[in-house]
């Protein structure tokens, strides 16, 4: 079974230029997760599907930030301009959400690591 | 509000020997799962365990126990027989179980095995 697929892995722009982050989840798998890392500290979610209906992005910065999952299979979020705070881990995360028989447990990919200059 | 709880940014431990990595969280919610993830340097998240909250028993999974003191709100993970490869960053996480699985994580504790 194939796992959580991001691209790019690593992506490095200059500031005020547009950047985009691919997320497929595993198969089946009904939510998605962004989360943004930075360094040294934990996972901050960004936002969440429920197939494709984000049900949670109250953490999501929407002036520059956007996400879509149109037909609740993959993601994509973009940021639009980057600012040099926005240096960081941008993590995609997967889970089958069925009500008492699932835990809840994430399936992570390996992470879009963002450099901006 | 949700929150999780780390409170030991590093931690040594001797190869072999067993450490416990404390977490405490805070929920209003009568049903939640309780996790702990391994980030190594490479980057990737693995889950570790998880505890229920309705969960009788703690939790083990190999070297790794949960001790759940639900009273507490503690989750502290228990690493048994330390090895050098369990270097890393640990997080504990929690999530709801109502409306959804909305995981919040901790600020992790690295962890550092000395051979």
């Amino acid at each position: 079974e194939a796992g959580v697929v991001q691209s790019p892995r690593y992506k490095i722009i200059e500031k005020k230029q547009p950047v985009a982050f691919w997320c497929n989840p595993i198969s089946g798998h009904n939510t998605l997760y962004w989360y943004l890392q930075n360094l040294g500290q934990g996972p901050e979610l960004l936002i969440r599907y429920e197939n494709e209906e984000a049900v949670d992005d109250s953490q999501l910065p929407k002036d520059r930030f956007s996400a879509e999952r149109l037909k609740g299979v993959d993601s994509t979020l973009k940021i639009q301009p980057a600012e040099l705070g926005d240096s960081a881990v941008y993590l995609c995360a997967s889970s089958s959400y069925r009500q008492g028989a699932d835990t809840g447990e994430l399936f992570f990919g390996e992470g879009s690591r963002l450099t901006v200059l | 509000a949700q929150k999780i709880t780390q409170t030991q940014p590093g931690m040594f431990v001797q190869e072999k020997e067993a450490v416990t990595l404390d977490c405490t969280y805070d929920t209003s919610d009568p049903s939640y799962g309780l996790f702990w993830y391994k980030q190594p340097s490479s980057g990737e998240m693995i889950f570790l365990i998880y505890q229920g909250s309705y969960d009788q028993q703690n939790a083990t999974e190999g070297r790794y126990s949960l001790n759940f003191q639900k009273a507490r709100k503690s989750a502290n993970l228990v690493i048994s027989a330390s090895q050098l490869g369990d270097s890393a960053m640990y997080f504990c996480a929690m999530s709801p179980k109502t409306g959804g699985f909305k995981t919040i994580f901790g600020a992790g504790t690295r962890l550092f095995v000395k051979a």
